[in-house]
């Protein structure tokens, strides 16, 4: 069986630009989240879907960032514009049940300059 | 509201002995509660996790864990640690409100294993 799939796997890109992320969950799975990992934390809950629809986005900075999963299958996170203060490693994750637990993709790392 | 704590940033155990890493969580609502591990420059592996039914959940590893109510806690423990679980360990909880059920991890355990 496939596992979470992301794409880049890094970016470096100046302050001020915009930047894409890509994801496509474990087929069937209806939950998709996006995690932010900052270096020697653990991972913050981004924003959470059920197949096509938003449950949770109470962290997401809303100001610059967006997500989008249009035909409940993969998702796109997009930061624009980028701040220092972004630099991390996002996380893409996929659940078949609410409650069951999350299997997680490789990540992208990102760094702002 | 929930949250998870993780008691200690830093645990160094010899080959071969036990492990423990120790886990509190607060939860309004009764929790589900997983244990996840992160290699170096890896994905994040779920090790196990406990959803009201048993409340000592066996993992991938040798790893185990107790579900305790009235201690809030959920310590996850190895026998014999082996060089290869040398790793940052993350408890999480979680629970089903509304259809969602967002993870929040605590801020990790490393695990150092000393030959």
């Amino acid at each position: 069986e496939a596992g979470v799939a992301q794409s880049p796997r890094y970016k470096i890109i100046e302050k001020r630009q915009s930047v894409a992320f890509w994801c496509n969950p474990i087929s069937g799975h209806a939950t998709l989240y996006w995690y932010q990992q900052i270096l020697g934390q653990g991972p913050k809950l981004l924003i959470q879907f059920q197949n096509n629809g938003v449950v949770d986005d109470s962290q997401l900075p809303k100001d610059r960032f967006s997500a989008e999963r249009l035909k409940g299958v993969d998702s796109t996170l997009k930061i624009q514009p980028a701040k220092l203060e972004d630099s991390a490693v996002y996380l893409c994750a996929s659940s078949l049940t609410v409650g069951g637990g999350a299997f997680f993709g490789p990540g992208t790392r990102l760094t702002v300059l | 509201a929930q949250s998870v704590t993780q008691l200690d940033s830093h645990v160094s155990v010899s080959e071969g002995t036990p492990v423990l890493l120790r886990c509190n969580y607060s939860s309004s609502y009764s929790p589900s509660l997983f244990w996840y591990v992160q290699h170096p420059n890896k994905g994040l592996q779920l090790l196990l996790k406990y959803t009201s039914a048993a409340t000592l959940v066996k993992g991938i590893n040798g790893f185990e864990a107790e579900f305790k109510k009235s201690e809030t806690s959920f310590h996850l423990t190895k026998p014999s640690a082996h060089m290869s679980d040398a790793a940052e360990y993350f408890c999480v909880v979680s629970y089903s409100g509304g259809g969602a059920d967002g993870l929040t991890f605590g801020k990790g355990t490393h695990l150092i294993i000393q030959p």
